[in-house]
């Protein structure tokens, strides 16, 4: 089975712009998650989407939006980007039929700099 | 709430030496702990989890990690090193609503000749 995707792997976007970046998850795979990693502030979790629904939300701002298409592939999209944004993004993958104990799958992450 | 916290965000042995990474956890409910290594521009692979079934948890490459109720741990060892194991490892939690994983900052292992 072909593990979790993400493209584009590297993004170089200056301070103003918007971006948007997309993750397949694995094949029957109905959960899709999106974390921020940052040298600063650790893995930090963005959103969770489930049959095309938000399920849950971190603590981002507004500009930090997502959604999931029919067939479960997942965008994340970042408008007026800022200095701060420039992170690794990944995504995760998993059921999502009874997420306690579900192992989530990361993608490789999409590498943002923004200058 | 929950949340995670891995003391040491170095931790340096030589190969065939015990590794000992250690994770303390704080969770209203039961917690479903994980470990979690990211080699260098990868993202992150699951080494193993803790979904209550056995205190005792072995994961792959020869890592595993035991639950102490008690002691709000997890820690992760493995018996002898190996330079393959140098990496970045991350202990995270559940959330309440089981949604998200709550990380800890990741501990850098390296391993020397």
């Amino acid at each position: 089975k072909a593990g979790v995707t993400q493209t584009p792997r590297y993004l170089i976007k200056t301070r103003g712009q918007q971006v948007t970046l997309s993750c397949s998850p694995i094949s029957g795979h109905r959960s899709v998650s999106w974390y921020q990693q940052t040298p600063g502030q650790g893995l930090q979790f963005l959103f969770e989407y489930f049959s095309e629904t938000q399920r849950n939300k971190g603590n981002f701002p507004g500009r930090f939006s997502g959604r999931q298409f029919s067939n479960s592939r997942s965008e994340m999209n970042v408008s007026t980007l800022e200095l701060g944004d420039s992170a690794l993004y990944l995504c995760a993958s998993s059921l999502g039929d009874s997420e306690y104990q579900e192992t989530q799958y990361f993608g490789p992450g999409t590498r943002l700099l923004v200058l | 709430a929950q949340s995670v916290t891995q003391l040491g965000s170095h931790v340096s042995v030589s190969e065939g030496a015990l590794v000992l990474l250690r994770c303390n956890y704080s969770s209203s409910v039961p917690p479903y702990l994980f470990w979690y290594v990211q080699y260098p521009n990868q993202g992150l692979q699951l080494l193993l989890k803790y979904t209550s079934a056995a205190t005792l948890v072995k994961g792959i490459n020869g890592f595993e990690a035991e639950f102490k109720k008690s002691e709000t741990s997890f820690h992760l060892t493995k018996p002898s090193a190996h330079m393959s194991d140098a990496a970045e490892y991350f202990c995270a939690v559940r959330n309440q609503a089981g949604t998200a994983l709550i990380f800890g900052k990741g501990t850098t292992l390296s391993v020397s000749s």
